[in-house]
C-alpha cells in the first residue's frame, strides 16, 4: 500500500494567516493526489484534484503543488470557515489510501 | 446535480453481517470512467478506504479486508451494495460512499452525508 504522511497533525494560526500542509507518499504517485476539507459531523469536501485542480466551487485561496512524492496545500489567507481537518489521498493506485489528517485549529 | 445517500442498519451485533445500500442520482454507472467508493470513519480516526466498484464492474477492495467486503452494483436501480461480514466493535465507524470518475484523476468529489453503524452486542 502507499503510505501519505501528513506533517503537522495539528496547526493553530489566525485569520489572514498563510497555511502550507505537506504530503509525503511512500512512492512516486505521479501527480495522482487530492485534498478534501471535512468539518466535525460532515463528510469531507473535495478541495483540490490531481495536484492542482481546483474543484469547482472552491474558493481560490486554496491551491495545490508537487509531484513524485512530495506534494502542498496552501491556504493563502486563512478564513474563519477554513478552521477544520484537511486530508490528502492518492488514487493512482488501489488501495487508495488517506493520510493521517491536520487540523487547522483557530490561534 | 450528483447525490448519493447511504443507508443501512445502525447497530448490527458482533459476528454479524454489515449491509449498506448507497442511493445515488446525477449520473449512471453504466458510463465509461465512473466508479462509487465506500470508505469510512471511526468516531475520532483518519479516513479508510474501503472498496471500489466501476462502470465495468471491475471491483476492487481494501487488501487486509479483502476476505470480508463485498461490492455490487445494481445500475438499474442506481444503487451500490456493500457487505460487510463478521462484524467486530472495531468496525464501528460512520460509512460514506463516493463518487469517483476518471477526469477529475478518480477523486472522490461527491460524497453521501454518512451513516454512523456501531457495532455492539
Amino acid at each position: 500500500d502507499i503510505q501519505l504522511t501528513q506533517s503537522p497533525s495539528s496547526l493553530s494560526a489566525s485569520v489572514g494567516d498563510r497555511v502550507t500542509i505537506t504530503c509525503r507518499a511512500s512512492q512516486s504517485i505521479i501527480r495522482d493526489l487530492n485534498w478534501y476539507q471535512q468539518k466535525p459531523g460532515k463528510a469531507p469536501k473535495l478541495l483540490i484534484y490531481g495536484t492542482s485542480s481546483l474543484q469547482s466551487g472552491m474558493p481560490s485561496r486554496f491551491s495545490g503543488s508537487g509531484s513524485g512524492t512530495d506534494f502542498t496545500l496552501t491556504i493563502s489567507s486563512l478564513q474563519p470557515e477554513d478552521f477544520a481537518t484537511y486530508y490528502c489521498q492518492q488514487s493512482f493506485l488501489t488501495p487508495r489510501t488517506f493520510g493521517q489528517g491536520t487540523k487547522v485549529e483557530i490561534q | 446535480q450528483i447525490t448519493l445517500k447511504e443507508s443501512g442498519p445502525p447497530l448490527v451485533k458482533p459476528t454479524q453481517t454489515l449491509t449498506l445500500t448507497c442511493t445515488f442520482s446525477g449520473f449512471s454507472l453504466s458510463t465509461s470512467g465512473v466508479g462509487v467508493n465506500w470508505i469510512r470513519q471511526p468516531p475520532g480516526k483518519a479516513l479508510e478506504w474501503l472498496a471500489l466498484i466501476y462502470w465495468d464492474d471491475d471491483k476492487r477492495y481494501r487488501p487486509s479486508l479483502k476476505n470480508r467486503l463485498s461490492i455490487t452494483k445494481d445500475t438499474s436501480k442506481d444503487q451500490v451494495v456493500l457487505t460487510l461480514t463478521d462484524m467486530d466493535p472495531v468496525d464501528t465507524a460512520t460509512y460514506y460512499c463516493a463518487h469517483s470518475k476518471s477526469s477529475s484523476s478518480f477523486a472522490f468529489d461527491f460524497w453521501g452525508q454518512g451513516t454512523v453503524v456501531t457495532v455492539s452486542s
